[in-house]
């Protein structure tokens, strides 16, 4: 079953532009994790979040995560056009199990 | 090896016949995961190994699908019988323990099987 559920389902942006993207889920979690996939084949972790945690930073990537929320955003700032790819959170809860929503799309436009 | 090995890539096979996809997790993971993507879908949980305990098998969509994993390392998702709405991206995962200790999963390129 899917729980975490990423909104918008699809974003197109300028290059140069920010890009936000939200995860909501629906039961308590240990970790939130962000994927960035290419053309439908494997997934590239971008960033761990863990539920003690209300921040963090990568390069040009900023997730936050509101546990009282239920809900996650990745923002990725100065879009490249190498940044045009499918978005997935993923939240694991009491098992181990890694939960994916059904992913943003975003498009870069040059 | 340095990162989740997967074959085949791609393959086209007749409804009815049996497939094998090989996944190869990087050297120590004693997790591994498998999952499916069906085109424009996200993942859906298949099943899981960790270490020397009893896989889960919950995902696993029919009793057609089984997976084995050797030695702790290779593992291989069998699918017989294969029907066209097997056809998707079977992606497999590995990580050195259990996510709720904060490990990351890292994925293979997946294999795209296509049933026609």
């Amino acid at each position: 079953s899917q729980q975490g559920e990423e909104d918008p389902q699809a974003l197109s942006i300028q290059e140069g532009e920010n890009a936000t993207m939200n995860c909501s889920y629906k039961t308590s979690i240990n970790n939130l994790q962000w994927y960035r996939q290419n053309s439908g084949r494997g997934l590239v972790h971008l960033i761990l979040i863990r539920s003690n945690e209300r921040e963090k930073h990568s390069g040009r990537l900023r997730v936050t995560l509101d546990t009282s929320k239920k809900s996650s955003s990745l923002l990725i700032t100065a879009s490249r056009a190498a940044d045009t790819a499918s978005y997935f959170c993923a939240t694991d809860g009491d098992d181990y199990k890694l939960s994916f929503g059904a992913g943003t799309t975003v498009t870069v436009r040059a | 090896g340095a990162g989740v090995s997967q074959s085949p890539s791609n393959k086209v096979t007749e409804k009815g016949k049996d497939v094998e996809l090989r996944c190869d997790p990087i050297s120590g993971h004693t997790a591994l995961y498998w999952y499916r993507q069906s085109l424009g879908q996200g993942l859906e949980f298949l099943i899981y190994f960790q270490g020397n305990s009893a896989p889960d098998k919950s995902g696993l969509p029919s009793d057609r699908f089984s997976a084995e994993r050797t030695g702790g390392s290779v593992s291989t998702l069998t699918i017989q019988r294969t029907q066209q709405e097997d056809s998707a991206v079977y992606l497999c995962a590995s990580s050195l323990g259990p996510t709720a200790g904060g490990n990351t999963i890292y994925f293979g390129e997946g294999s795209w099987l296509t049933v026609v």
